[in-house]
């Protein structure tokens, strides 16, 4: 059975950098579409960018300029950086499986943006 | 980039009612349609993927359909453990990854 888990900060200041790493256990990062998604508090789903095991990535245009998302097969993980946050980035934040459909789902990770 | 709209973002109904969401996409998105159904302090759950195919171990009064445009997804039979919020996803390959607005599904 394929799990997910985030890790990171739970609080970063405004204009710094968040960064999150989902670690994968169960199955192997190889072949598969790995996401981030994130969900403001009390709103809905916004698919933040995907990266293929193999390092191509695509990403949301309105974040496009502030994220990276990179992959570490030897560890079985793959990452997430938003640069200049703002109190508008505050949200839970999941890491998933694209395969047809997003079929596994980290428990999510809520992220602050506050001084 | 390609646009969900989803309906309604509210819908009302009664255990044992039929009901029906609906997603349009701003541009073709062939089948490429995933619904996901998500409780409070909980990650999303995938119902269906491709538009119409069953994910595994879903109830089968959970169906899909569509293609191109519009999509709907159906409840046949409304559960009490069937109230929760709905969301569709595109995930066509020319495009980045868009999810609908969301259908909450309350008691009436």
């Amino acid at each position: 059975q394929v799990q997910l888990q985030e890790s990171g900060p739970g609080l970063v200041k405004p204009s710094e950098t968040l960064s999150l790493t989902c670690t994968v256990s169960g199955g192997s990062i190889s072949g598969y579409y790995w996401s981030w998604i994130r969900q403001p508090p009390g709103k809905g789903l916004e698919w933040i960018g995907y990266i293929y095991y193999i390092g191509n990535t695509k990403y949301n245009p309105s974040l496009q300029s502030r994220v990276t998302i990179s992959v570490d097969m030897s560890k079985n993980q793959f990452s997430l950086k938003l640069t200049s946050v703002t109190a508008a980035d505050t949200a839970v934040y999941y890491c998933a499986r694209q395969a047809s459909g997003i079929d596994y789902w980290g428990h999510g990770t809520l992220v602050a943006v506050s001084s | 980039d390609i646009q969900m709209t989803q309906s309604p973002s509210t819908l009302s109904a009664s255990v044992g009612d039929r009901v029906t969401i609906t997603c349009r996409a701003s541009q073709t998105i062939r089948a490429w349609l995933a619904w996901y159904q998500q409780k409070p302090g909980q990650a999303p759950k995938l119902l269906i993927y491709k538009a119409s195919n069953l994910e595994s171990g879903v109830p089968s009064r959970f169906s899909g359909s569509g293609s191109g445009t519009e999509f709907t997804l159906t409840i046949s039979g409304l559960q009490p453990d069937d109230f929760a919020t709905y969301y569709c996803q595109q995930y066509e390959s020319y495009s980045p990854s868009t999810f609908g607005q969301g259908t909450k599904v309350e008691i009436k």
